[in-house]
């Protein structure tokens, strides 16, 4: 089964400095990978995505990730963190047959500190 | 970008009733729309997948009697959720691919919470 793992479940930084949220996925074939924040009981917000098209994605919010296909990685990176940061962020995959079935990681959660 | 709503946006019930949920594609036509489960600081668990016009397929663990999906146009799934039991409060949330549905993300409603009580 395909899989994605997000490898810290709780990231704390301090205001202003950057933010790395650490995603991992099982390779068979290229999938399309997402990055998703939810804040408390809110559906989820895409942040960004990676089709095949450039390794580096920007993203909104500031937000870029970096698509490692050697390290099979898809970290979430943001230079300077906002408080409004704070949240869970999602990791998830897709095939490129069909977009909406998706694989989540178990989710990271952000502490912004002033 | 296309939007999925869902509604109710939040839901009390009591224990043995039923629960619709209703998820809607407002700006583009969903032939494939997927429902997730989400339990209080977990992930999101796919829960089936609703094809227009056909039986929803059911991931492994999740019993379709209770879990009542139709997707009876390209805009609309409902989940029904019968006889509610405490142990379905949840965060569901939906979504839909896009008619084309390929190398494209999933668009998410904003999810239902269900509390049974």
């Amino acid at each position: 089964a395909q899989s994605v793992t997000q490898l810290d479940s709780h990231v704390s930084v301090s205001e202003g400095t950057p933010v790395l949220l650490r995603c991992n996925y099982s390779s068979s074939y290229s999938p399309s990978l997402f990055w998703y924040v939810q804040h408390p009981n809110k559906g989820l917000q895409l942040l960004l995505k990676y089709t095949s098209a450039a390794t580096l994605v920007k993203g909104i919010n500031g937000f870029e990730a970096e698509f490692k296909k050697s390290e099979t990685s898809f970290h979430l990176t943001k230079p300077s963190a906002h408080m409004s940061d704070a949240a869970e962020y999602f990791c998830a995959r897709s095939d490129n047959t069909n977009a909406g079935k998706s694989t989540f990681g178990d989710g990271t959660t952000l502490t912004v500190k002033p | 970008g296309a939007v999925v709503s869902q509604h109710p946006s939040w839901v009390i019930c009591k224990s043995g009733t039923s629960v619709k949920i209703e998820c809607r594609s407002l700006d583009f036509q969903a032939t494939t729309m997927f429902w997730y489960r989400q339990f209080p600081k977990q992930s999101l668990m796919l829960m089936a997948t609703s094809n227009e016009g056909s039986k929803a397929t059911y991931e492994q663990g999740v019993e379709k009697d209770k879990f009542l999906i139709n997707h009876a146009s390209l805009t609309l799934s409902t989940l029904t959720v019968t006889s509610a039991h405490p142990e379905d409060s949840s965060f569901y949330i939906c979504s839909a691919n896009d008619r084309q549905g390929r190398g494209t993300e999933a668009f998410f409603g904003q999810g239902t919470r269900l509390t049974v009580v």
